[in-house]
């Protein structure tokens, strides 16, 4: 029974269009973050969110957005898609972002491919 | 920027066998050092996790820190074939309390019946 949900599982688009991907929580955590995994690249950390509040944007490209509508929703924005935006996206979530020792726990991914 | 490397690439082992994998990192000052799994089509998720230097055991699995030589192993006892996965190190920064993780590229484990 997954706790944190991510939609759609696969996704293909078309360069230049623009894709959101979903990421509910369901474990009652306050902070929440998405990470990319390229291939032959290592899992690449991109946002965190505590409390609805940005906390570290490591994304070089104004493309990405997060949006924060609710506590335990992190969508991703995606605008102007490029072929190398194809990754598989991970959401996850810990218990309130803050002290630098806590457990993420991930979902399972949105894998986009970009053509 | 903190880098982290993991060693071996791959590693195929019989059933039974004792699992050694290496990591090192760059920053000392960082904080606690994290091991997850990562079966094919899912998530990461944490196995076991160390901050101060010596070692912590958990089961079968067992992770040593050396903050001096800035590098963590994770061993992992009577392997079982369920135990195959890609073993992911990460890293925790200390930079203003933000959890924010630095991954090592995996090593991908193979746990032969």
């Amino acid at each position: 029974d997954p706790k944190i949900i991510q939609k759609p599982k696969y996704l293909v688009a078309v360069t230049g269009s623009e894709k959101i991907l979903i990421c509910e929580q369901y474990l009652g955590h306050n902070a929440m973050y998405w990470y990319r995994q390229s291939a032959k690249k290592p899992l690449e950390f991109m946002f965190s969110y505590s409390y609805q509040k940005l906390m570290d944007n490591q994304t070089a490209s104004s493309r990405f957005q997060p949006q924060s509508s609710k506590k335990n929703h992190l969508d991703l924005q995606i605008t102007a898609l490029k072929p190398d935006d194809s990754a598989t996206y991970f959401c996850a979530s810990s218990q309130d972002g803050t002290g630098g020792c806590e457990r993420l726990f991930f979902g399972h991914g949105t894998k986009l491919s970009v053509l | 920027q903190e880098k982290v490397q993991q060693s071996p690439e791959s590693l195929i082992v019989p059933e039974g066998a004792m699992v050694s994998l290496n990591c090192s990192f760059s920053d000392s000052a960082s904080q606690s050092i994290w091991w997850y799994q990562q079966h094919p089509g899912k998530g990461p998720k944490a196995l076991i996790s160390i901050f101060s230097n010596g070692n912590k055991k958990e089961g079968r699995l067992t992770v040593y820190l050396n903050r001096a030589s800035l590098h963590v192993s994770l061993h992992i006892k009577d392997s079982q074939p369920s135990d195959s996965a890609v073993y992911l190190c990460a890293v925790s920064m200390a930079t203003g309390g933000n959890n924010k993780l630095t991954f090592g590229q995996g090593t991908v484990l193979s746990v032969i019946p």
